[in-house]
């Protein structure tokens, strides 16, 4: 079975703090992808970070930061210095590797962060 | 450049009725997922087409049916409306590549009330 949990159902912040969302997945397959989504209040699903299960290098893009770890089947999020404008429903996927077909993402429940100015 | 398109934005139909919802994807993409997300879950999985073929079909009733046309724009269709159809229906698209995921990229979503 293939399952994507994201123990944390709501975070709360002060403006400026840094914070981690976990993300934690279960899969069979040898090559599978992962993704963290940003879900404003307005609904779209804004496209944060693709991983493929080869490449465990961590990655930081601005004050964002992502930690794969392989052994542990996790792919955890970090926000540094968080401002208000990054509260939303963060989800994080998993896609397997379908030769190109890949239509299946399976999301976890997301987690809510709330940053407080 | 525009992104992944959907219509309409709010819907609110009654028990039994159908519903068709519309979406057009990203410029040259040429793959549309459907996904259904119900308040306080995840999107959940419904269908991928590809070069209007189904290329994948989540966990759904027959209720739930779909097609993609020749300029890659897709319609999920909905017969016989239950009130847990009740959710906000979010279409992707993604340009597929070979041997690879390719990232998907969400519309802003339809809302559909089932009353």
């Amino acid at each position: 079975a293939q399952k994507v949990t994201q123990a944390q159902t709501e975070i709360s912040v002060v403006e400026k703090e840094d914070v981690t969302l976990d993300c934690v997945y279960e899969t069979r397959d040898t090559t599978y992808y992962l993704f963290w989504y940003k879900q404003p209040p307005s609904g779209e699903l804004v496209f944060l970070i693709r991983r493929n299960s080869f490449d465990e290098q961590n990655e930081i893009s601005g004050r964002y930061s992502w930690n794969f770890q392989k052994s542990t089947s996790s792919f955890n999020f970090t926000i540094t210095a968080s401002q208000v404008v990054d509260s939303a429903v963060y989800f994080c996927a998993l896609s397997p590797n379908y030769g190109g077909s890949q239509g299946n993402l399976i999301f976890g429940k997301g987690t809510k962060l709330s940053v407080k100015p | 450049d525009a992104g992944v398109t959907q219509s309409p934005t709010h819907l609110i139909k009654t028990r039994g009725q159908h519903v068709t919802l519309r979406c057009s994807p990203i410029s040259g993409h040429k793959s549309v997922s459907w996904y259904q997300q119900v308040l306080g879950q995840g999107p959940q999985f419904i269908f991928q087409y590809y070069e209007k073929e189904e290329r994948g079909r989540g966990n759904f009733p027959d209720r739930f049916s779909a097609r993609q046309f020749p300029n890659y724009s897709s319609e999920l269709n909905v017969n016989a409306l239950l009130l847990g159809d009740s959710a906000l229906y979010l279409c992707a698209s993604s340009l597929p590549g070979t041997g690879v995921t390719d990232t998907q990229y969400f519309g802003p979503g339809t809302r559909l009330t089932v009353l």
